[in-house]
């Protein structure tokens, strides 16, 4: 089952322009992590924040977490047609033995050059 | 080396076949994850094994049989499957639970693209 909502679905950008996408959750969660996918290959971790953590920087990327709201954004600047992916973010809840990840629904960023 | 790697890359099977997805990671990760994902659709969270052990299956039906044969290996034996079953079959790793805190993050394989004709 699917965690939240990732919204917008679609974005389509220019090269240079600023990429926002936003993800809601359900249940608590002890960190958030955000992923991209390169058509229908394996994942690629981004950054992760963790539950007590409000705002994280990696190079382009920022992620900004609300646990009040249970949302949190991610903000690729700078953008680049290499970014064009989709981009799941996913939930992580302390389960005995592991962790139990749900995904989003992702979404699907267009750069053109 | 922060690679995991999956065999085949691809893989058609009929409904009576009985065919086995490979995984493995030499991260000296204790937990390994299957997941399933259709076209245009999140990753879907089936098996958890933890330091070798089954620690979460989400109701996943039977004809698909999970296996940790050691800490480097997660196997996944497929039988009687269905055409909807067809889909990219993704593993992962992380450090685990208890190692790894609530920072623990899954390094993904590229997938194994299962078709059932």
């Amino acid at each position: 089952s699917q965690q939240g909502e990732e919204d917008p679905q679609a974005l389509s950008i220019q090269e240079g322009e600023n990429a926002t996408m936003n993800c809601s959750y359900k249940t608590s969660i002890n960190n958030l992590q955000w992923y991209r996918q390169n058509s229908g290959r394996g994942l690629v971790h981004l950054i992760l924040i963790r539950s007590n953590e409000r705002e994280k920087h990696s190079g382009r990327l920022r992620v900004t977490l609300d646990t009040s709201k249970k949302s949190s954004s991610l903000l690729i600047t700078a953008s680049r047609a290499a970014d064009t992916a989709s981009y799941f973010c996913a939930t992580a809840n302390f389960n005995t033995g592991g962790f139990k990840t749900i995904f989003g629904a992702g979404t699907r960023l267009f750069v053109k050059a | 080396d922060t690679e995991v790697t999956q065999t085949p890359k691809h893989l058609v099977m009929g409904m009576t076949n009985k065919k086995s997805l490979k995984c493995e990671q030499h991260m000296g990760h204790r937990a390994m994850y299957w997941y399933k994902q259709k076209a245009k659709k999140p990753p879907e969270l089936m098996f958890v094994y933890s330091y070798e052990k089954l620690s979460i299956n989400e109701s996943v039906p039977s004809r698909f049989s999970p296996e940790c044969p050691n800490s480097s290996l997660l196997n996944l034996h497929l039988h009687a499957l269905q055409p909807e079953d067809s889909a990219l079959y993704l593993c992962a790793s992380s450090q685990g639970a208890r190692s790894g805190g609530n920072t623990d993050t899954q390094y993904f394989g590229p997938g194994t693209r299962l078709t059932v004709l």
